[in-house]
C-alpha cells in the first residue's frame, strides 16, 4: 500500500504558484520522497525527489518539513500544460519499486 | 527524443485471444518494468526485469507473462485476455533497481478487449 496521503484535486490559476501537499507520517529514516506527474494519456514523468533537505530543479521545488512527515511540491508559475495528476511516493534509499497512491489532480485554469 | 517507446499506442483484441505489447528503450538501462493502469486508478507494478532476471509481483495473475530478449526490448504477453484486463499498460526503465534512480516511462499502450 502507498504510504502517502494527498488531496484528490486542486485548482490553480495560470501564472500563480501551485502548492501540492503530501502527508507521509510513517516515513522511515532511509526513505526518500519522490514526485511524479501524469498528463492525460501520457506515462508518468519524474519531477523531483528528496530526503530531508529542500530540493529545486528546473521543473519544481520540494519542501520537506523538519520532522519529514509531510512535504509540498511547488510549481512556481503554473501553466495550462501543468494540468496533470501529481503523485507523491515514498521509496527506500536502496531503491525498489514505485508504489503509486491516488495522487492529486491539478487543474490549472486561465 | 523518445527514450522509452511503446507500440502500438492503442491495441484492440478479442476476449481470450492472446496479445503482445512491446516496449523498447534507447537508454541502455538495466531494469525494465511493466505497470497496469486501469481507468481512474494509479499505475500498479506487474513485474520487472533486472537484466535477464525476471521478478514477478506476488499478486500479478498468471495470465500475464513477459519476455526480454535483449537489453533494448521487453514484451508483455497476455495469454487469455479477459474484460478486466482492459487498461493502459505502461513500460518504464531505470539504470538500476536500487539507489536513487528515477524511472523513465513510455506513453503506454491502451488495451481494449472486445
Amino acid at each position: 500500500d502507498a504510504k502517502t496521503t494527498q488531496p484528490p484535486s486542486m485548482d490553480c490559476a495560470e501564472g500563480r504558484a501551485a502548492n501540492l501537499p503530501c502527508n507521509h507520517s510513517t516515513i522511515s529514516g532511509n526513505e526518500y520522497v519522490y514526485w511524479y506527474r501524469q498528463i492525460h494519456s501520457q506515462g508518468p514523468q519524474y519531477i523531483i525527489h528528496g530526503l530531508k533537505n529542500n530540493e529545486t530543479n528546473e521543473m519544481a521545488s520540494l519542501i520537506i518539513t523538519e520532522d519529514r512527515k509531510s512535504s509540498t511540491l511547488i510549481l512556481p508559475h503554473a501553466t495550462l500544460r501543468d494540468t496533470a495528476v501529481y503523485y507523491c511516493i515514498v521509496r527506500p534509499s536502496q531503491g525498489g519499486k514505485l508504489i503509486f497512491g491516488q495522487g492529486t489532480e491539478l487543474s490549472v485554469k486561465p | 527524443d523518445a527514450m522509452v517507446i511503446q507500440n502500438p499506442r492503442y491495441q484492440v483484441t478479442q476476449f481470450g485471444k492472446p496479445v503482445t505489447l512491446s516496449c523498447s528503450q534507447t537508454l541502455n538501462h538495466n531494469v525494465m518494468y511493466w505497470y497496469q493502469q486501469k481507468s481512474s486508478q494509479a499505475p500498479k507494478l506487474l513485474f520487472h526485469y533486472y537484466d535477464k532476471d525476471f521478478n514477478n509481483e506476488a499478486d500479478t495473475p498468471d495470465n500475464f507473462q513477459s519476455r526480454r530478449p535483449n537489453t533494448s526490448f521487453c514484451f508483455l504477453d497476455i495469454r487469455s485476455p479477459g474484460l478486466g484486463d482492459a487498461a493502459m499498460y505502461l513500460c518504464a526503465t531505470s539504470k538500476h533497481f536500487g539507489g536513487n534512480q528515477p524511472q523513465h516511462f513510455g506513453d503506454g499502450t491502451r488495451l481494449s478487449i472486445l
